[in-house]
């Protein structure tokens, strides 16, 4: 069993709509989570990290994490042709590594 | 504060060959971390330093190196390169603790022929 797993892709969006994106964890004992944003050719840059259960919001993005169910999602609200890119979700395990999921790529169709 | 910096940003080596990357951590940050990202593999975890100690290592061979230095810069080496190797290597910094979030340099492409 891989340690993150997220929902295969790609996912194609119409301009406007919202985006999901799930991923699911196997180490209970992870602590933090992160959403990493990949544009093509370039290096992961950070979306949102959240800690603890619940909803956490930012602009357009909202993360959500279920650590009973070791679920974390990411909603992309009224999407952008800019935000067509790889979302990376990464769980930090208090060993010092992330574990990255293999990623998600969206597309937004203008 | 200047983000994280990679050098060289571009290599190409021949197999046998061996490499070595460099990176500085973004300003006040201790913690440095080494990822592969391969397009079938992903991003894969090499290593992770904290004040000059390596305190945790991915599943690589002994060919893959690394340490780092008292201002808190790094460098990995991959010693008898092979065709494998090919990737973008990643550097993170952090502060340390494992809740902190990890900032990515650009990377260091490298291609072996």
């Amino acid at each position: 069993q891989k340690e993150v797993e997220q929902n295969s892709g790609p996912l194609s969006v119409p301009e406007g709509a919202i985006a999901s994106l799930n991923c699911t964890y196997s180490d209970r004992g992870s602590q933090s989570f992160f959403w990493y944003r990949q544009y093509s050719g370039k290096s992961p840059e950070l979306i949102m990290f959240i800690y603890s259960n619940g909803d956490k919001e930012d602009g357009r993005f909202t993360a959500q994490l279920n650590k009973a169910s070791q679920y974390v999602s990411l909603l992309i609200r009224d999407s952008q042709p800019s935000d067509s890119a790889t979302y990376l979700c990464a769980v930090n395990t208090n060993d010092y590594k992330l574990s990255f999921g293999a990623g998600t790529t969206v597309t937004v169709r203008a | 504060k200047a983000g994280v910096t990679q050098t060289p940003r571009y290599l190409i080596k021949t197999r046998g060959q061996q490499v070595t990357l460099s990176c500085s951590p973004i300003s006040g940050h201790r913690s440095v971390s080494w990822y592969q990202q391969t397009p079938g593999q992903g991003l894969q975890f090499l290593f992770e330093y904290f004040s000059e100690t390596q305190r945790n290592k991915g599943n690589f061979p002994g060919r893959f190196s690394g340490r780092q230095f008292s201002n808190s810069r790094s460098e990995m080496n991959v010693s008898t390169l092979e065709l494998g190797d090919s990737a973008l290597y990643l550097c993170a910094s952090s502060l340390g603790t494992p809740q902190e979030t990890q900032y990515f340099g650009p990377g260091t492409r490298l291609l072996v022929l």
